[in-house]
């Protein structure tokens, strides 16, 4: 069956420092990858997301993620966190099926 | 202002009372979904719709009814709402469903089943 793992429910990180927030998933062929985030009391938005081409993709507000088709992967990064990205994060993963599905997600805190 | 809407935000209710949960969006989209959002579980797929008339069961679509009647709204019912059915709601919709497209999401609707 398809799925997506966050294996990171809660990370902890000083404001300025790097972050990375994992996610993989099982199924044998190249999915759509997305990140979502949502920040309290808000709906999700979107991050980035990658179909094709170039495995490093740029998102909004500073964040990147990289697809390593290897590891089935597709990590999230942002070099220098702030403390307005303290949020929930969450991975998915489309096919050419009917709907998106989605991992159990990452609560980010940030410390001054 | 392109946006998925839905109302109420936040309701209480006692079990057994039928409610609905409505949800709109103003950009023409074909597909649209709702999820319960529960802690350590992530977001569940209720029900879809790919579009007007035609909706689809998703992952967890016990005591939950839908419809579509018209392209821009996607109501959700509980029957007889039980106490299980405390979650956190989103209505999202995308311009097709191709596997590929980004979801918009609505703000949410904050469910209690006394």
């Amino acid at each position: 069956a398809q799925s997506v793992t966050q294996p990171d429910i809660h990370i902890t990180v000083s404001e300025g420092a790097s972050l990375e927030l994992r996610c993989n998933y099982s199924y044998g062929a190249t999915p759509y990858l997305f990140w979502y985030v949502q920040s309290p009391g808000q709906g999700l938005q979107l991050l980035l997301k990658y179909f094709s081409g170039d495995t490093l993709v740029q998102g909004i507000k500073g964040f990147e993620a990289e697809f390593k088709r290897s590891q089935s992967s597709f990590n999230l990064r942002k070099p220098s966190v702030h403390w307005s990205d303290a949020a929930e994060y969450f991975c998915a993963v489309g096919y050419n099926t009917d709907k998106l599905i989605f991992g159990t997600g990452t609560r980010l805190q940030v410390f001054p | 202002e392109a946006q998925v809407t839905q109302n109420p935000r936040y309701l209480i209710t006692v079990t057994g009372k039928k409610l609905t949960v409505t949800c709109s969006q103003n950009m023409n989209h074909e597909y649209m979904s709702w999820y319960r959002q529960d802690p350590g579980l992530g977001l569940r797929q209720i029900y879809y719709s790919m579009n007007v008339e035609v909706t689809d069961k998703g992952d967890v679509p016990e005591g939950y009814k839908v419809s579509r009647k018209e392209k821009r709204n996607f109501p959700l019912i509980l029957e007889s709402p039980s106490p299980n059915q405390t979650s956190l709601y989103f209505c999202a919709s995308s311009l097709r469903w191709e596997g590929r497209n980004e979801q918009f999401f609505g703000p949410g609707t904050r469910l209690t089943v006394l």
